[in-house]
């Protein structure tokens, strides 16, 4: 099936560093979603990018479909304690009707005071 | 309130048993999908249904059935084919074509 390879894998930061994870895949998507999941909860939806090269920020996170459609990014700025969780990011591919959502294995981020 | 209900959050069940684990939404969502995680492995796709009696296998549906026979209710059945069935189990909702996917809060199910 499709695959999403996401890293780093995991991160290990200081509170006010900026935080880089990306997404890559051999398939090309239409929609790139990014979720962040604390312990024993569901994901929840951060950003939704829908065109190749498109930029979006929500507060302090910023996400790009990649000019490619194969890959994705989100950056955090100036991380606080409470960016702690795992963030996943996810792929729509609309192929031949298809409403197949794929994601990657997430970027657990530990953020140290 | 409007959203997608998973119940129950914990599931306890003997080895060998089916379980049905229950996944709602009052969105008026068109899709829905069933996701297993277990640690480190991130989500996985069990099934999805892009409309009313009608679904797709995911990538890991061996051992499990769904039906879709309203537009709101999309339950899984974790038979006893499946053989390592103790995960969380996900459960998630959205509109047709380029829109975003919302999820529910999981059903956390362990076969003793």
């Amino acid at each position: 099936g499709q695959q999403l390879n996401q890293s780093p894998q995991s991160m290990f930061i200081q509170e006010g560093e900026d935080v880089s994870m990306n997404c890559t895949s051999s398939s090309i998507f239409n929609t790139w979603l990014w979720y962040k999941q604390e312990p024993g909860e569901g994901p929840v939806l951060l950003i939704a990018l829908y065109k190749a090269g498109e930029l979006t920020s929500n507060g302090r996170l910023t996400a790009q479909f990649g000019i490619t459609r194969k890959d994705s990014f989100l950056n955090i700025s100036a991380s606080i304690p409470s960016d702690v969780g795992i963030y996943f990011c996810a792929g729509l591919n609309l192929q031949g009707g298809s409403e197949k959502l794929v994601f990657g294995k997430g970027t657990k981020l530990t953020v140290n005071p | 309130d409007g959203g997608i209900t998973q119940s129950p959050k914990y599931l306890f069940r003997k080895e060998g048993q089916n379980v049905t684990l229950s996944c709602e939404q009052n969105l008026n969502h068109d899709a829905m999908y069933w996701y297993r995680q277990d640690p480190g492995q991130g989500l996985r796709l069990i099934y999805y249904s892009q409309i009313v009696n009608d679904f797709q296998k995911g990538d890991i549906a061996e051992g499990y059935s769904v039906s879709r026979e309203k537009k709101e209710s999309f339950p899984l059945t974790v038979t006893s084919a499946q053989k390592n069935p103790t995960a969380f189990y996900l459960c998630a909702s959205k509109w047709r074509a380029n829109t975003e996917a919302f999820f529910g809060q999981g059903t956390r199910l362990t076969v003793v």
